[in-house]
């Protein structure tokens, strides 16, 4: 997974597959998190996002789960698809509106 | 509902010109972040508008500026470009003022400097 920082650079899944991107997050004081996937030539596009007050949240196909005792934050997407194939980034939001982000995971399904 | 939209999308400057991307945000949207990407990096933080005044700055230095107007769109400037201003820049609107909230990314602006 990324660390806000990467630590494994590219995943590679079987479509239909489940998929599990991490990220170890720095700062303990960041109380609110995003996840962005980003298509070749497109900007980041939003997924799913969660506050510090939270440990797990769900979206279509899509779980977050944060552990803010090791600081760590995962995306879990159901049923792999080939249009999920994407570079996947976390965020984090430590004060105001500022989002440091991670260097991205590569994330390629195979039919 | 309009998206957030960038231009140009491509841009080719040589070292030491100056440079202007423009951004209109999302409708209803009043805060607009600008964000630099390098190839095969994640998104950096350059600064913040919201009301019209710079709301947060990254560590980018001084000849990178920007504008906020009062329709809430906004323009990066960059003076005395160098090589290694070469990159994607996003522009993301975010409503909610200085809070937290979820950020709305363009497609961006690829700038080659050469």
């Amino acid at each position: 997974g990324e660390s806000v920082g990467l630590h494994l650079p590219t995943l590679s899944v079987q479509e239909g597959d489940n998929s599990i991107i991490n990220c170890a997050y720095s700062n303990s004081a960041s109380d609110y998190f995003i996840w962005y996937k980003q298509e070749s030539g497109k900007g980041p596009q939003f997924i799913i996002d969660i506050r510090s007050n939270m440990d797990k949240r769900q979206g279509q196909r899509v779980t977050v789960l944060l552990n803010k005792t090791v600081k760590h934050l995962s995306l879990q997407i159901a049923a792999t698809q080939p249009g999920d194939s994407a570079v996947y980034f976390c965020a984090e939001n430590m004060a105001g509106n500022q989002f440091y982000f991670g260097t991205g995971t590569s994330l390629t399904v195979i039919p | 509902e309009t998206g957030v939209t960038q231009s140009p999308t491509h841009l080719i400057k040589t070292r030491g010109q100056q440079v202007t991307l423009r951004c209109s945000s999302q409708s209803g949207h009043n805060t607009v972040s600008w964000y630099q990407q390098a190839l095969g990096q994640g998104p950096q933080f350059i600064f913040q508008y919201y009301r019209e005044e710079e709301n947060g700055r990254g560590n980018f230095p001084p000849r990178f500026s920007g504008l906020q107007f009062p329709n809430y769109s906004s323009e990066l400037n960059v003076n005395a470009l160098e090589l290694d201003d070469s990159a994607l820049y996003l522009c993301a609107s975010s409503s909610g003022g200085a809070g937290a909230e979820k950020l709305f990314f363009g497609s961006g602006t690829q700038l080659s400097v050469l």
